[in-house]
């Protein structure tokens, strides 16, 4: 089992929609999470930090759910400039706080 | 700041051959790593350094050397390229908080082939 996996998609939207992307992780003692967006031939960035409460910016939602080791991105009213490719990251928690683990990536393209 | 720079952009070269992909980050960060990201594979650790003088593998370390002589500077080495090193490197570099380390901020990247 991967130790990070995500929704294989691709997602194919219209502007507009509500498209909701989710991950798994196989680490319990991971700390912390984060969702980074990537685009084509372009360096990763941070999107949002995921939060044990949830937490939420503009039209993205972020979810945990330490339980069942589930993370979740939930963007709302779609853009087209929200098309690009989001990697789900876990850190691996304990003494190994700056290794980051991510997962393949889920392509997302927004349509007009 | 200039943040983390990575040179050269691109790179080919021959089965065989090294050289020494360069990372450098003002931001005065203490953490860094070397990711490659290979089509469906996400991307995976290579090395990373805590600081100065402190260097780790990672997932996919075979093939590669690091040092870390100082906090600003990482460069990684392929010893011997060969086409399985063909790839997408990634340089990264974080600061620590009361909750470890936060958000990696990368560098461009070096797009290397093998031949």
């Amino acid at each position: 089992r991967k130790e990070v996996e995500q929704d294989p998609g691709p997602f194919n939207v219209p502007e507009g929609a509500t498209v909701a992307f989710n991950c798994t992780y196989s680490n319990s003692a991971s700390q912390s999470f984060f969702w980074y967006r990537q685009d084509c031939r372009k360096e990763p960035k941070l999107l949002m930090s995921v939060y044990s409460s949830g937490n939420e910016d503009g039209r993205f939602t972020a979810q945990l759910n330490r339980a069942s080791q589930y993370i979740s991105l939930l963007i709302r009213d779609s853009k087209l400039s929200d098309s690009a490719t989001y990697l789900c990251v876990v850190n691996a928690g304990g003494t190994s706080y700056g290794k980051l683990t991510f997962g393949q990536g889920t392509i997302l393209t927004v349509h007009p | 700041n200039a943040g983390v720079t990575q040179t050269p952009k691109f790179q080919v070269l021959k089965t065989g051959q090294s050289m020494t992909l360069q990372c450098a980050q003002d931001m005065n960060h203490e953490y860094m790593s070397w990711y490659r990201q290979d089509p469906g594979m996400g991307l995976r650790l290579i090395h990373y350094s805590v600081g100065a003088g402190i260097t780790d593998q990672g997932e996919v370390p075979n093939g590669y050397n690091v040092s870390r002589s100082t906090t600003e500077d990482f460069p990684l080495r392929l010893l011997s390229a060969a086409p399985s090193q063909t790839s997408v490197y990634f340089c990264a570099s974080s600061y620590s908080t009361q909750r470890g380390y936060n958000e990696q901020f990368f560098g461009p990247g070096t797009r290397l082939t093998v031949l």
